[in-house]
């Protein structure tokens, strides 16, 4: 049983260069979500996904997209890169009652655009 | 919005107790949760609050006071390994949003 897994871990990009990160989660989670992490800032909530075929915006959706064709796969496209975009980026999981159950977290992207 | 304050730094002796406070403002409110980050890795679930009251889970507890928007965490019989950053974060209705805090580092000193 995998979790949540997140490729790639590590990526370097030009200001204006896209990228999609990927998210894949093997527990049949129908909630899916991405976080960004900047230093003294927390996590905060990117997209999210209640199912396939359905996403919505969180706190800080400005410059990114995402979809969610499968139960499986929640890609984050970033469409330009800015270096306001370097962080680290994480894709978690959980089922509708997650609260009680908690979220279930990829190992992360560490995203620097330069 | 919401909004959740916690402190920033924290530091403990190893075997003590250490209670980490977090206190809240948000709309539609379902829960508390706490989760550990260590450094370089991924947040992890520790314990959700629903209710007011205590939840314990080994050598962790959890305490929420909806009518105070506060909750705090508490940690037993410290270990080093317990040196981490540590996150509330409020669960709101609906989607199954979780909201984090800033996160409050604690470092276990021997």
């Amino acid at each position: 049983n995998a979790g949540v897994t997140q490729t790639p871990k590590f990526q370097v990009l030009k200001t204006g260069q896209s990228m999609t990160l990927q998210c894949a989660q093997d527990m049949n989670h129908e909630y899916m979500s991405w976080y960004r992490q900047d230093p003294g800032m927390g996590l905060r909530l990117i997209h999210y996904s209640v199912g396939a075929g359905i996403t919505d915006q969180g706190e800080v959706p400005n410059g990114y997209n995402v979809s969610r064709s499968t139960t499986e796969d929640f890609p984050l496209r970033l469409l330009s890169a800015a270096p306001s975009q370097t962080s680290v980026y994480f894709c978690a999981s959980t089922t509708p009652s997650g609260g009680s159950l908690g979220y279930t977290f990829g190992s992360g992207t560490r995203l620097t655009v330069v | 919005g919401q909004s959740l304050e916690q402190p920033s730094e924290v530091t403990a002796v190893e075997g003590a107790i250490v209670q980490i406070n977090c206190t809240y403002q948000t709309s539609g409110f379902y829960g508390l949760s706490w989760y550990q980050q260590h450094d370089g890795g991924a947040p992890t679930f520790l314990s959700y609050n629903g209710l007011d009251g205590l939840e314990e889970t080994g050598r962790f507890s959890s305490f929420l006071s909806r009518s105070d928007s506060y909750g705090y965490l508490l940690l037993q019989e410290l270990q080093m390994k317990d040196s981490a950053s540590y996150f509330c974060a409020v669960r709101k209705g609906g989607a199954n949003n979780l909201f984090f805090g800033t996160g409050t580092r604690l470092t276990v000193i021997p």
